[in-house]
């Protein structure tokens, strides 16, 4: 069965720091890109981060840019989110997810499967 | 702020036809994927690429695109798919990912 699962989250202070882990079984892991995707309380999905199967492309939302690190061990099953300097605005449930797509024109990119999250509170 | 543009709300008659679009400008060039969300738990996909769906997903599920528009429609809605619905691609850049503000969708 394919699956990945969440670990880390709970409450921190503003400016402080936490890492979120995502442990994946099932697949190759190390042949996909992998994603960070976070929802606050009664909001909508917003794109968090993601990191391509060898870590060569690595890419962040502006509101995340220079705070949050993606990263990866192929090794492990692994994909990993440092987060520093967390602010009120980063509560939110974190899921991580499997990224697919289709390169030719038009191109398509899809999130299959999703873990099932893991909640940060940034509160003090 | 979002890329990608939802109807915030939409509802439908039980056993009625829905259509819950997604506007931007990236959609030009790569086809929207949806997602269905029930509360309190993660997101599913539901349709990806030009209109395929996942192992599992009912037949009355379907996509297509035109445009700047995509479109994700339920056929003989049931009450079971009351949820939110969100779309996503890549953006213009082509390298990151993003996401509509996602529909509510209500069934009567």
């Amino acid at each position: 069965e394919v699956q990945l699962v969440e670990s880390g989250g709970g409450l921190v202070k503003p400016g402080g720091s936490l890492r979120l882990s995502c442990a994946a079984s099932g697949f190759t892991f190390s042949s996909y890109s992998m994603n960070w995707v976070r929802q606050a309380p009664g909001k909508g999905l917003e794109w968090v981060s993601s990191i391509s199967s060898s870590s060569s492309y690595i890419y962040y939302a502006d509101s995340v840019k220079g705070r949050f690190t993606i990263s990866r061990d192929n090794a492990k099953n692994s994909l990993y989110l440092q987060m520093n300097s967390l602010r009120a605005e980063d509560t939110a449930v974190y899921y991580c997810a499997r990224e697919n797509d289709i390169v030719v024109v038009p191109a398509s990119v899809w999130f299959d499967p999703w873990g099932q999250g893991t909640l940060v509170t940034v509160s003090s | 702020s979002s890329e990608l543009t939802q109807d915030p709300a939409v509802s439908v008659a039980l056993g009625q036809t829905v259509r819950i679009t997604c506007q931007g400008d990236s959609l030009r060039s790569y086809y929207a994927s949806w997602y269905q969300q029930k509360p309190g738990q993660a997101p599913v996909l539901v349709i990806y690429g030009k209109n395929n769906r996942p192992s599992g997903i009912p037949d009355r599920f379907s996509g297509s695109s035109s445009g700047n528009t995509a479109s994700l429609t339920i056929t003989g809605a049931q009450a079971e798919d009351e949820a939110d619905y969100y779309c996503n691609s890549r953006d213009s850049s082509g390298n990151l990912v993003v996401f509509g503000g996602g529909t509510k969708l209500t069934v009567l």
